[in-house]
């Protein structure tokens, strides 16, 4: 059983420009979460999914972030017109049940 | 908002001693659960804690939940250079639809 999926694993954009990350959960897990970790901190919460549904949003700014799981495919974190403080490492975690969460490798995004 | 507390964020420790950090909540919880993340890599998840005053081992790592869920423990016997890394408390709020608050994490050197 492969584990969590994301990519790309690093990712570099200008100011201004949008970033997209992509998290293909483990098999069987309908339960998808989004955190943002900075240098020397902890995990920040950002969203909370199931397929087709935002469960809890309560952790991703207001503007320029959104994030989905549809259907088919992977959940996607989007993150318009970036500014050097979205510089970070974002991981997503998948659940089979709501409570442990399997972390994936991480997409390092690094806006210059 | 809920806070999860782990002080200090460095430890370091000689190789064969015991090592032991806490972590403490602003609310009681409904669970609690223990990430343990390398250097470089992602959070792997270690245990869950559901129960009041439960302990879990694991090998050489014991886990504690309080009596009134709000802190726990971990413990690690005879540290081991292996054991090298950053240990996340993470905990659910009772009723929070199982959104973690993460703590900011201990860093564990240990001089061989």
């Amino acid at each position: 059983n492969a584990g969590v999926m994301q990519n790309p694993r690093h990712l570099v954009r200008r100011r201004g420009q949008e970033a997209r990350l992509r998290c293909s959960p483990m098999k069987g897990h309908s339960h998808v979460y989004w955190y943002r970790q900075l240098p020397e901190e902890g995990l920040k919460f950002m969203v909370y999914l199931q397929k087709e549904n935002i469960i809890d949003e309560s952790g991703m700014p207001k503007e320029r972030f959104s994030a989905e799981f549809p259907k088919e495919g992977p959940s996607i974190l989007r993150i318009q017109q970036v500014v050097r403080g979205d510089s970070a490492a974002y991981f997503c975690a998948s659940s089979p049940n709501m409570y442990e969460q399997y972390f994936g490798p991480g997409t390092r995004l690094t806006v210059t | 908002g809920q806070q999860v507390m782990q002080i200090p964020q460095y430890q370091h420790v000689q190789e064969g001693e015991d090592f032991t950090t806490y972590c403490n909540s602003s609310t009681t919880l409904s669970n609690i659960q223990w990430y343990k993340q390398r250097p470089g890599g992602h959070p792997v998840f270690l245990i869950q804690l559901v129960k009041s005053g439960e302990v879990k081992k694991q090998k050489r790592l014991t886990f504690q939940f309080g009596e009134a869920k709000k802190n726990s423990s971990l413990h690690i016997t005879a540290t081991q250079t292996t054991d090298v890394g950053t240990y996340f408390c993470a905990g659910e709020p009772a009723g929070a639809n199982s959104k973690l608050t993460f703590g900011k994490g201990i860093t564990l050197s240990v001089r061989p």
